[in-house]
């Protein structure tokens, strides 16, 4: 049982470069998140899916794309990329993403822009 | 708007001595709480999660927080702290009610166990 399986783990981007970072899990889960998380805020909210086809923005959503094809699958697009995107990027999923329902984290990807 | 406060953004104690996180929400409505884990170059994991009418909440590793409503407050403790327990804890609140979807994460507090 993998979970929630985050790939690339580090990435270096030059600025205006663009990449993709893909989120998969194997929980059947509805909803699907991305965080940024960076030293001394917390985790902040990108975007996030309630289903497959759904998709809306969280806190931070300027310069960052997504879609949902699948249940499984949650990419996150930086179209063109810049220094203060440089972060750890974590993906979540969770049954509902209502009530008590908890997330399931991935190991995160650790991206550096230059 | 939904919001968390964790008091202290490092906190260190003695092996064996009482682990005493703080975090303070603010909710319009009653909300769901969240404690979190993360050990260095890993993901989150959760350590235990309020439920509702419940007043200590008891969770992984030896750790459990108490509701107050009151001081709307979620504070995490463990009596003895222990090596392994060195890492960064982040409280969470999600709002209720039908499209509440967004967890909102408080900054973080760093623990570090002394031997």
């Amino acid at each position: 049982n993998a979970g929630v399986t985050q790939t690339p783990k580090f990435q270096v981007l030059k600025t205006g470069q663009s990449m993709t970072l893909q989120c998969a899990q194997d929980m059947n889960h509805e909803y699907m998140s991305w965080y940024r998380q960076d030293p001394g805020m917390g985790l902040r909210l990108i975007h996030y899916s309630v289903g497959a086809g759904i998709t809306d923005q969280g806190e931070v959503p300027n310069g960052y794309n997504v879609s949902r094809s699948t249940t499984e699958d949650f990419p996150l697009r930086l179209l063109s990329a810049a220094p203060s995107q440089t972060s750890v990027y974590f993906c979540a999923s969770s049954p509902t993403g209502t009530d008590n329902s908890p997330l399931h984290f991935g190991n995160g990807t650790r991206l550096t822009v230059t | 708007a939904q919001s968390v406060t964790q008091l202290g953004s490092h906190v260190s104690v003695s092996e064996g001595a009482l682990v005493l996180l703080r975090c303070n929400y603010s909710s319009s409505v009653p909300p769901y709480l969240f404690w979190y884990v993360q050990y260095p170059n890993q993901g989150l994991q959760l350590l235990l999660k309020y439920t509702t009418g419940a007043t200590l909440v008891k969770g992984i590793n030896g750790f459990e927080a108490e509701f107050k409503k009151s001081e709307t407050s979620f504070h995490l403790t463990k009596p003895s702290a222990h090596m392994s327990d060195a890492a960064e804890y982040f409280c969470a609140v999600r709002t209720s009610g039908a499209g509440s979807y967004q967890l909102t994460f408080g900054k973080g507090t760093k623990l570090s166990v002394i031997p």
